[in-house]
């Protein structure tokens, strides 16, 4: 499958633990964003990579929030202390700008977070 | 900035019936528009864009939509629907201008299609 991984794809954790996400991109896909959805909600927009760069990052992304893309490859999204709001599906999207015309986001099956 | 507007949460129709899921949409200069759907406890599934060109853009499993500048509309469409196109569906926009990156998605839309 070449498709976009996330891992792992259920957390259950409790108020105040770390939690960590790994997501996979599309191989060369050289842009790789991160969203939330929360229930009856279309997804809303974190952070994007271009390569290892972070180049935007939402009001919605907390200082308890950080994403990280070292090798411009795979990308992890950490959430320290972690409340109950941050239970959502956590999806990560990738692209390639290499070609003018194909701008479309492919989703990865996503990360469900739960927080009790 | 950017909007999209999904005036639905449900649409109920019979299998073999076409139909139609709407959106509308608010941007800055010119759209990409995009449709996803989404089954139970999965992913975004990408369906179909219109980035440029002919206003009737053809997708996945049959889906087609309609852009409408003028209205600001791009609503998406399926001639004969079947039971398994039953899922969530979400229309997104994103401006043309590259300072825009992300994607902004509607609420989504319940499609059922019934037997």
């Amino acid at each position: 499958d070449t498709g976009v991984s996330q891992d792992p794809r259920h957390k259950i954790t409790k108020r105040g633990q770390n939690v960590t996400f790994r997501c996979d991109p599309i191989s060369e896909h050289n842009r790789l964003y991160w969203y939330r959805q929360t229930l009856g909600q279309g997804p809303e927009f974190l952070t994007y990579f271009q390569n290892e760069a972070q180049l935007e990052k939402s009001r919605l992304l907390s200082d308890r929030f950080s994403a990280e893309r070292p090798k411009g490859s795979f990308s992890t999204l950490e959430i320290q202390r972690t409340e109950q709001g941050d239970s959502a599906m956590y999806l990560c999207a990738s692209r390639t700008t290499r070609d003018g015309y194909t701008d479309t986001q492919y989703f990865g099956p996503g990360t469900r977070l739960t927080v009790l | 900035a950017q909007s999209v507007a999904q005036p639905e949460d449900q649409v109920n129709v019979a299998e073999g019936n076409p139909l139609t899921v709407k959106c509308t949409y608010s941007v800055s200069g010119n759209p990409y528009l995009f449709w996803y759907v989404q089954y139970p406890n999965r992913g975004l599934q990408f369906l179909l864009k219109y980035i440029t060109g002919d206003n009737l853009v053809k997708g996945s499993y049959g889906f087609e939509a309609e852009f409408n500048k003028s209205q600001t509309s791009f609503h998406l469409k399926k001639p004969s629907a079947l039971v398994s196109d039953s899922a969530l569906y979400f229309c997104a926009v994103r401006g043309a201008n590259t300072g825009f990156q992300k994607l902004v998605f509607g609420t989504g839309t319940r499609l059922l299609v019934s037997p």
